[in-house]
């Protein structure tokens, strides 16, 4: 069965440093999520595509936190400068067309910042 | 912001027994989805039901939604120790057009052996 693929799934770096998550969805969706689990709490959207465009990064902290889709198939959430309070998990899940409810998530990637 | 809430938070059962979880919200919703996550993965889909539907089936699990009282309660049966997890919704709004979910906090199930 096709999955969302995540990668790293441990990152530990220090504040200030710059780091990098990347998403690879399942074929042929569409739609591309990023969302921050912080822990005991739910996802929280940080930004949607749909292909290449982003369609909600009304909940992106765009001072530190970029998000790409080039080609409309993986993306990459990068981080710059990482602060303490960015701990948590970034999970990345996709759905075949917009608005088709069902998301699959990936395993996600646990971030922890000294 | 989080919409949904669970209740409860935390749920300790033996195997065997049933488990209910309830969720309740605080606009009109199009959708409203369970998903379950185990430590330290991503999340499931587990089943869906829409504004227009009162209970939906699936295997062991047994969802019902009212939306006059705003809450949906997930209901699983003969529980097993593979259900740990926690479990949460997520509801879709009514109007708008990029289905965003909005997910509660979650509600901890552990099933003793």
């Amino acid at each position: 069965e096709a999955e969302v693929a995540q990668s790293p799934r441990y990152k530990i770096t220090e504040k200030s440093q710059a780091v990098a998550f990347w998403c690879d969805p399942i074929s042929g969706h569409a739609t591309l999520y990023w969302y921050r689990q912080i822990l005991g709490q739910g996802p929280e959207l940080l930004v949607q595509f749909q292909d290449e465009s982003v369609v909600d990064d009304s909940q992106l902290p765009k001072d530190r936190f970029s998000a790409e889709r080039l080609k409309g198939v993986d993306s990459t959430l990068k981080i710059q400068p990482a602060e303490l309070g960015d701990s948590a998990m970034y999970l990345c899940a996709s759905s075949y067309l917009w608005g088709q409810e069902t998301q699959y998530f990936g395993p996600g990637t646990r971030l922890l910042v000294l | 912001s989080q919409q949904g809430e669970e209740d409860p938070q935390a749920l300790s059962i033996q195997e065997g027994e049933n488990a209910t979880m309830n969720c309740s919200y605080k606009t009109s919703i199009n959708n409203l989805q369970w998903y379950r996550q185990n430590s330290g993965r991503g999340l499931v889909h587990l089943i869906l039901i829409r504004s227009n539907e009162r209970e939906k089936h699936s295997g062991r699990l047994r969802v019902t939604l009212d939306t006059s009282k705003k809450s949906s309660s997930l209901l699983i049966t003969a529980s097993r120790a593979a259900d740990t997890a926690s479990y949460f919704c997520a509801t879709v709004p009514k109007g708008g057009s990029n289905y965003k979910l909005t997910f509660g906090k979650g509600t901890l199930l552990t099933v003793n052996p």
